[in-house]
């Protein structure tokens, strides 16, 4: 079965340090995607990334960087010099991509809280 | 980009009312909706798949006979909640898919539902 799992319930973070926010998962579909969402206060969903399972290469946007290891199943997600903005509850999901629905498994969900 | 919206985007209603929420898909056509809720600091759990001009699928655990849901048109979908009750109360948060877009996946704002 899906699963997807965010070991960090909370982060709490000063201002400029780097942080790591986990995610593990499971899927006996060779292929899939993989997804961050940012959700803050507001509580509108904020799409960050979708890694193809055939993609390992790591990405890097700005602050953000994920690195998606198919040996170990797991989805990180970096965020460098982290900022107040950041503050939020940050989803992994994960997708199958046969079926053609693309409903997601999100994981538990990280509350990331940067401090000034 | 492709937009969802949702309407309300929040309701209080009794305990034993009918309310219903709707989710369009403004610039684009989703033959394919997903309904999640979400309770108050936990994860987006999906409720349902919705499906222009068919029945929507429901996983496990979630009444179809209190949810209904109806996908009229290619842009809307609506989740009725039926006889609500307090621990009804939630964020529920839809999705559209992009058929145009190779399956892109949008999310609503979402609705905050309160039972009194």
């Amino acid at each position: 079965a899906q699963k997807v799992t965010q070991a960090q319930t909370e982060i709490s973070v000063v201002e400029k340090e780097d942080v790591t926010l986990d995610c593990v998962y499971e899927t006996r579909d060779t292929t899939y995607y993989l997804f961050w969402y940012k959700q803050p206060p507001s509580g509108e969903l904020v799409f960050l990334i979708r890694r193809n399972s055939f993609d390992e290469q790591n990405e890097i946007s700005g602050r953000y960087s994920w690195n998606f290891q198919k040996s170990t199943s797991s989805f990180n997600f970096t965020i460098t010099a982290s900022q107040v903005v950041d503050s939020a509850v940050y989803f992994c999901a994960l997708s199958e991509i046969s079926g053609g629905y693309n409903k997601l498994i999100f994981g538990a969900g990280t509350r990331l809280a940067v401090h000034p | 980009g492709a937009v969802v919206s949702q309407h309300p985007s929040w309701v209080i209603c009794k305990s034993g009312t009918s309310v219903k929420i709707e989710c369009r898909s403004l610039d684009f056509q989703a033959t394919t909706m997903f309904w999640y809720r979400q309770f108050p600091k936990q994860s987006l759990m999906l409720m349902a798949t919705s499906n222009e001009g068919s029945k929507a699928t429901y996983e496990q655990g979630v009444e179809k006979d209190k949810f209904l849901i109806n996908h009229a048109s290619l842009t809307l979908s609506t989740l009725t909640v039926t006889s609500a009750h307090p621990e009804d109360s939630s964020f529920y948060i839809c999705s559209a898919i992009d058929g145009g877009t190779g399956g892109e996946q949008y999310f609503g704002p979402g609705t905050r539902l309160t039972v009194t």
